[in-house]
């Protein structure tokens, strides 16, 4: 069962522009992170999100976790090739929210 | 990735041999999981543990898997008998502790199946 859906699947767009990415699910979440994957490596955080409603903005970065925090999305002013990734959301859940729902990700790639 | 350590990188096995994935959580973080990704997917969950306990295996196939992390040492994966399916990459993730806490990553270790 796939607790996290993430859209689009794979996103190719050129430098300076904006773009959404989103994670969306049924369930609610006590938290949800989002992290960035480059091939070879892990996924590395970039924000954690706890609130209903909460903005968090992270240089050109925004992220917003939905009032009923089922969902989230991720806006990107002025893509640059460096934003090229692996794009990944993921839920807290567990009885101590311990216990991370990984979406299938966003493969985000920005030509120069 | 520096604060998690994972190796080896990159292991080869033969069908049938074990597999043995080690674990170094950052200094400070007592919580580990385990995560398998398979090409072109996202991360799934395997186990969740604590210093000589496991906390949370409901990821973990029912056999031929195990899991530990004691007292002293790394955490570590073990993969008895390996199959072809097996072949993937496993990450670990740390956490200083548990509610939510974020998790950071090792940069995983890539397991081949001949």
């Amino acid at each position: 069962t796939q607790l996290l859906e993430q859209s689009p699947q794979f996103l190719s767009i050129q430098e300076g522009e904006n773009l959404t990415v989103y994670c969306n699910s049924s369930s609610v979440f006590s938290s949800l992170q989002w992290y960035r994957q480059e091939p070879g490596e892990g996924p590395v955080l970039l924000v954690t999100v706890v609130t209903g409603g909460e903005v968090k903005k992270l240089k050109r970065l925004t992220f917003q976790f939905g009032d009923a925090r089922k969902d989230s999305s991720l806006h990107i002013t002025a893509a640059q090739p460096g934003d090229t990734g692996l794009y990944l959301c993921a839920g807290g859940k567990g009885n101590y929210g311990q216990n991370f729902v990984f979406g299938p990700g966003t493969r985000l790639s920005v030509l120069p | 990735n520096a604060g998690v350590m994972q190796n080896p990188r990159h292991l080869v096995r033969r069908r049938g041999q074990e597999a043995r994935l080690r674990c170094s959580p950052m200094k400070g973080h007592s919580h580990v999981y385990w995560y398998r990704q398979l090409p072109e997917e996202g991360l799934k969950f395997m186990v969740y543990l604590q210093k000589e306990n496991i906390i949370d295996e409901s990821g973990m196939p029912k056999e031929r898997f195990s899991a530990e992390f004691p007292k002293e040492g790394p955490s570590i994966l073990r993969i008895q008998q390996v199959v072809r399916g097996d072949s993937a990459a496993y990450f670990c993730a740390s956490s200083q502790g548990s509610g939510n806490q974020p998790q950071h990553f090792g940069d995983g270790t890539r397991l081949s199946i001949l």
